[in-house]
């Protein structure tokens, strides 16, 4: 089945406490991207990758990393997570052939809580 | 930049009767358009999406959206609203080098039996 996975679906961590998740696809994406999701902010990207060791900010990257080493995984990395990081993660693919728009698969969602 | 606006943050409309979710966006070129759907705790679906050419687009779960350049909006509509479309809808609008999409705020449906 084709499809976006992420790990964990729930986290709660505490201020400071570096940690990670992870995306992957199984569909050959070129493109992916991470998004965060507040109340009535909708969603803002964060990092997007469009290809192996190929990444760029988005609107709000200040307190992220990114990495892509392999073209399946995209894992988003919280240096040092505070509490405003706590919110509703996603993560998503599409294919990207030359500046064609297509469109975006979304993982599962990830809630993280920074205490 | 790209922006999305949904006016509505909160619609609630009775089972049956239609249904329609306002969208405007600002982008200097030809927009890349989509309407996504968030069931609670689920990821986002794609519902519709806009390229080009017609601009009247019909989606999964009979909804359709309108293109309408002059008024720089994608409304979403459906005819009759069924309990099961009760969700948050989002409006998204891309760039044409294809590595930006820039969401609305969404706008929560609820339907009254």
């Amino acid at each position: 089945e084709a499809q976006v996975t992420q790990n964990p679906r729930y986290l709660i961590t505490v201020t400071g406490k570096k940690l990670t998740v992870t995306c992957s696809q199984n569909m050959n994406h070129e493109y992916m991207s991470w998004y965060r999701q507040d109340p009535g902010l909708g969603l803002r990207q964060i990092y997007y990758s469009m290809n192996v060791e190929v990444t760029d900010k988005g609107d709000v990257p200040e307190g992220y990393k990114v990495s892509r080493k392999e073209k399946r995984n995209f894992p988003l990395i919280l240096e040092s997570p505070s509490p405003n990081q706590t919110s509703l993660y996603f993560c998503a693919s599409s294919l990207y052939n030359g500046g064609k728009k297509n469109e975006q698969f979304f993982g599962p969602g990830t809630r993280l809580t920074v205490l | 930049a790209q922006s999305v606006t949904q006016p509505d943050i909160h619609i609630t409309v009775s089972e049956g009767a239609s249904l329609e979710l306002r969208c405007n966006y600002s982008y200097g070129a030809t927009p890349y358009l989509f309407w996504y759907v968030q069931s609670p705790g689920q990821g986002l679906q794609l519902l519709l999406k806009y390229f080009s050419g017609d601009t009247l687009v019909q989606g999964i779960k009979g909804f359709e959206a309108e293109f309408k350049r002059s008024q720089s909006s994608f409304n979403l509509r459906k005819p009759s609203v069924h309990w099961s479309d009760a969700a948050e809808y989002f409006c998204a609008v891309g760039n044409n080098a294809g590595n930006m999409l820039t969401f609305g705020g969404g706008t929560r449906l609820m339907v009254n039996p």
